[in-house]
């Protein structure tokens, strides 16, 4: 079974549009993290963000947001007034006491903000 | 800040070709990865370790093999390259499993088996 699921694949939108990125995850575990990944046109995946399963407190960094939601199984990430720089592929992931020292990826949601 | 360099951005090699793909961290982690990202099917782990010598399979590691043979250094080795190994590589490293930490990522290599 998909641990986390991305159910959008491609998403464009108009600059200074919001754009909300889903992320749907699956785990029996009371204790686990999720993160969120960019992956800019260079190919390195760069860190957003990492919630741990105790901290439902929705984040909000400049322009990001990250809204947790447990009874959903959800980890959406939003991004306000979206720019060109913001075009990236964009991967959300989890760490349970099953995955060890693994992360599971979800296969990744591609932003295009056209200007 | 940590830095994983990847000793290759690009590389092209021919249908049976040994393939060494490198790898280098400097903030002694102990964990290293390797992933494979083709389009739609996101990141797949092919193998990790989580000490010197020590080597677990990930989800893909058919016609894969790995070394570690010092902590800063984790090589993925193709044995003899095909086609369908063509693929994005990304390696990662990350501090011990107790720390939850993020994994921080190289800039990748971009492999095309000819």
């Amino acid at each position: 079974a998909q641990k986390v699921t991305q159910a959008q694949t491609e998403i464009s939108v108009v600059e200074k549009e919001d754009v909300t990125l889903d992320c749907v995850y699956e785990t029996r575990d009371t204790t686990y993290y999720l993160f969120w990944y960019k992956q800019p046109p260079s190919g390195e995946l760069v860190f957003l963000i990492r919630r741990n399963s105790f901290d439902e407190q929705n984040e909000i960094s400049g322009r990001y947001s990250w809204n947790f939601q447990k009874s959903t199984s959800s980890f959406n990430f939003t991004i306000t007034a979206s720019q060109v720089v913001d075009s990236a592929v964009y991967f959300c992931a989890l760490s349970d006491s099953n995955t060890g020292n693994q992360f599971y990826f979800g296969t990744g949601t591609s932003l295009t903000v056209i200007p | 800040d940590v830095k994983v360099t990847q000793s290759s951005r690009y590389l092209v090699k021919r249908t049976g070709e040994k393939v060494f793909l490198e790898c280098v961290q400097d903030m002694d982690h102990e964990n290293m990865f390797w992933y494979r990202q083709d389009p739609g099917l996101g990141l797949r782990l092919i193998y990790f370790s989580y000490d010197v010598k020590m080597k677990e399979k990930g989800d893909i590691p058919e016609g894969y093999s790995v070394s570690r043979e010092k902590k800063e250094r984790f090589s993925l080795i193709l044995e003899s390259a095909s086609t369908n190994q063509t693929s994005m590589y990304l390696c990662a490293s990350g501090p011990s499993w107790t720390r939850r930490e993020t994994q921080y990522f190289g800039p990748g290599t971009r492999l095309l088996v000819l």
